[in-house]
């Protein structure tokens, strides 16, 4: 099983400012089969890029992936009011698993 | 438009067994590979597992924690995919969520709360 850990467990940030969230996997993840996902409190998650950084319909161009191998990185350009939330990675190269989890919160 | 309505959640003993229903709409349903997906209250986000198409075989996967107690099964005239769950355990309280498995998880249902407790 591929085990995904995200770093920082919590971001602490202003809006306008820039968010990098990490996702590092225990092993290769193949074709760059990674996701991210947003999640607020009492809502089902959503999807925000695949494919490493292919962006979701929808997802504003603020949000962009990258990455390859087992290092991935989600950037938030500059941070709106409504992306203060839990961020997860997964993969999908080897059945599927969910990072724990990033939260962004509100300096 | 695509919807997924979960449903069957509730209160039950450790050991007690329980079924979840997802309601498909809006897309072909037979088509689709279907995921469970579950949150223990204040967790993070854990694969339960999928089944494929039947066109594609038809075949579920588990995750380990699950495998041996929980069944996914479809039924395609219905539009409705299932878990059933078995000998569960205080730790398979959650909200469970059923999507569509495209790998990556675009639609989601809104969710419905297994609790496991006494």
């Amino acid at each position: 099983e591929i085990v995904l850990t995200q770093s920082p467990g919590t971001l602490s940030l202003s809006p306008g400012e820039r968010a990098t969230l990490s996702c590092r996997a225990s092993q290769s993840v193949s074709s760059s089969y990674l996701a991210w996902y947003q999640q607020k409190p009492g809502q089902a998650p959503r999807l925000l890029i695949y494919g490493a950084s292919s962006r979701a319909p929808g997802i504003p161009d603020r949000f962009s992936g990258s990455g390859s191998g087992t290092d991935f990185t989600l950037t938030i350009s500059r941070l709106e009011p409504e992306d203060f939330a839990v961020y997860y990675c997964q993969q999908y190269g080897s059945s599927r698993t969910f990072g724990q989890g990033t939260k962004v919160e509100i300096k | 438009e695509v919807h997924l309505v979960e449903s069957g959640g509730g209160l039950v003993k450790p050991g007690g067994s329980l079924r979840l229903s997802c309601a498909a709409s809006g897309f072909t349903f037979s088509n689709a590979w279907m995921t469970w997906v579950r949150q223990a209250p204040g967790k993070g986000l854990e694969w339960v597992g999928r089944i494929k198409s039947k066109t594609d075989g038809g075949t579920p996967d588990y995750a380990a924690p699950v495998e041996g107690r929980f069944t996914i099964s479809r039924d395609d005239s219905k539009n409705t995919l299932y878990l059933q769950m078995n000998s569960l355990k205080t730790e398979d309280t959650a909200v469970y969520y059923c999507t569509i498995d495209y790998a990556y998880f675009l639609y989601w249902g809104q969710g419905t709360l297994v609790t496991v407790s006494s």
